[in-house]
């Protein structure tokens, strides 16, 4: 699973500081957004979603913000931990008819102890 | 437990020998999906199945088949692997084919092909 991480732009936070991961998003009809989280080895797992007609929704330690305007979409983690360090990646999709998801490539987190 | 069953895990191949990655969830989910993710591209999607014996095209179907016989198994076939199908594949699962909240989307752990 290693290989997937490697051309992927890098954020090195500290343990216990806050991680914000940006995301620009390309569909200006997309109505539905939600980010993964993807450990090493593993698949992707969802951690929060959001509707287009809400900017802010908050999860446990993690908040999502979405900015219409500009297409944009961030994941911020509080409080940082060693078990936060993986690969995030948003995605997006279009409510009407079938539903597709368009995942972008992801940055890769690492949590400096 | 809730899950996403791909096999094999890691599997390595020659051109032009047929293999079948299986996938089965225990989900009860009518909607499944197998993906491929490579370096720099994210997840592509390959092929869907809203449901039994209904499957489609998704962004890159060539070289890749798939069957829905059953509710909880969603095989893919490779008729005659190239070394461009090099890459990690995942299968997918939710409930209804629309991601709305709710409707989560289950991964696989992956299946890493190489085609030498």
């Amino acid at each position: 699973g290693e290989s997937v991480g490697l051309h992927l732009p890098t954020l090195s936070v500290q343990e216990g500081d806050n991680s914000i991961i940006n995301c620009a998003y390309s569909n200006s009809a997309s109505d539905y957004f939600i980010w993964y989280k993807q450990e090493s080895g593993k698949g992707p797992q969802f951690i929060i979603d959001i509707r287009s007609n809400m900017d802010k929704r908050q999860g446990q330690r993690v908040t999502v913000l979405l900015n219409k305007t500009v297409k944009h979409l961030s994941l911020q983690i509080a409080a940082t931990q060693p078990g936060d360090s993986a690969v995030y990646f948003c995605a997006e999709s279009f409510s009407g008819g079938y539903q597709k998801v368009t995942f972008g490539t992801g940055t890769k987190l690492q949590v400096i102890p | 437990e809730a899950q996403v069953t791909q096999n094999p895990r890691y599997l390595i191949t020659v051109t032009g020998k047929k293999l079948t990655v299986t996938c089965s969830q225990n989900m009860n989910h009518e909607y499944m999906s197998w993906y491929r993710q490579d370096p720099g591209l994210g997840l592509r999607q390959i092929y869907y199945s809203m449901n039994v014996e209904v499957t489609d095209k998704g962004d890159v179907p060539e070289g890749y088949k798939v069957s829905r016989k059953e509710k909880r198994n969603f095989p893919l076939i490779l008729e005659s692997p190239s070394p461009n199908q090099t890459s990690l594949y995942f299968c997918a699962s939710s409930l209804l084919g629309t991601p709305a909240r709710g409707n989560t989307i289950y991964f696989g752990e992956g299946s890493w092909l190489t085609v030498v």
